[in-house]
């Protein structure tokens, strides 16, 4: 089993670009998480997924972030224009119906100048 | 919504020796904990869980404990051995979103 895949593992990009991150969950899950770890917020639920459907996305943390799911093995976190304070580790997780047990992949290190 | 407080934030064990780390929880709703280990570099890896009907579980050298009246957890790593030094994180949900702990960093010294 591939576990979730994300890429890139790291991006440097300079203030005002656009950032996109992707990930693949495991083939089967029904849901999708996005995460942001940093060492003051520790980790932080931006929004996630159910059958591809935004279910919560209340911890976006302002418009300049949005999460795409077009289907059941593809997912985008975008975030248009990127500001040094972005800079983190966003994590990818999936799980099955339920919700519970959650399987995180291997993280994206945003360097953001 | 949910609080968790997680402590300590560091600890430091002789190999062999058994590590301890507690977790509390403000919604008595909660009612799934899990916990994470995360190596420098790697996502965090679910090591093991507990359900609120529960009050104990065990895997090799690993168990949790749940006191749902005080609204705490701990994780117990017996036997330590250097390759468990990472971070641990707990974390308490009701749903399908997980409230974390701030983390405790472990380091197991041979």
């Amino acid at each position: 089993d591939a576990g979730v895949i994300q890429s890139p593992r790291h991006e440097v990009t300079e203030m005002g670009q656009e950032v996109t991150l992707r990930c693949k969950p495991i083939s089967g899950h029904d849901y999708l998480f996005w995460y942001r770890q940093t060492m003051m917020r520790g980790l932080e639920l931006l929004i996630y997924f159910n059958n591809n459907v935004p279910i919560d996305d209340s911890g976006m943390p302002e418009d300049r972030f949005s999460a795409k799911m077009p289907n059941a093995s593809f997912s985008t976190l975008k975030i248009q224009p990127s500001e040094p304070r972005d800079s983190a580790v966003y994590f990818c997780a999936s799980s099955l119906a339920g919700g519970l047990e959650q399987y995180f992949g291997p993280g994206t290190r945003l360097t953001v100048t | 919504g949910e609080n968790v407080e997680q402590h300590p934030s560091t600890l430091s064990v002789q190999e062999g020796d058994s590590a301890v780390i507690k977790c509390t929880y403000s919604d008595s709703a909660s009612n799934y904990f899990p916990w994470y280990k995360q190596e420098l570099g790697k996502g965090p890896q679910l090591i093991i869980d507990i359900r609120s009907n529960v009050g104990e579980k065990k895997d090799q050298r690993i168990a949790v404990t749940l006191n749902k009246t005080a609204k705490h957890f701990s994780l117990h790593i017996t036997e330590t051995q250097p390759e468990d030094s990472a971070v641990y994180f707990c974390a308490a949900s009701k749903g399908n979103q997980f409230y974390f702990g701030t983390g405790t960093s472990l380091t197991v010294i041979p």
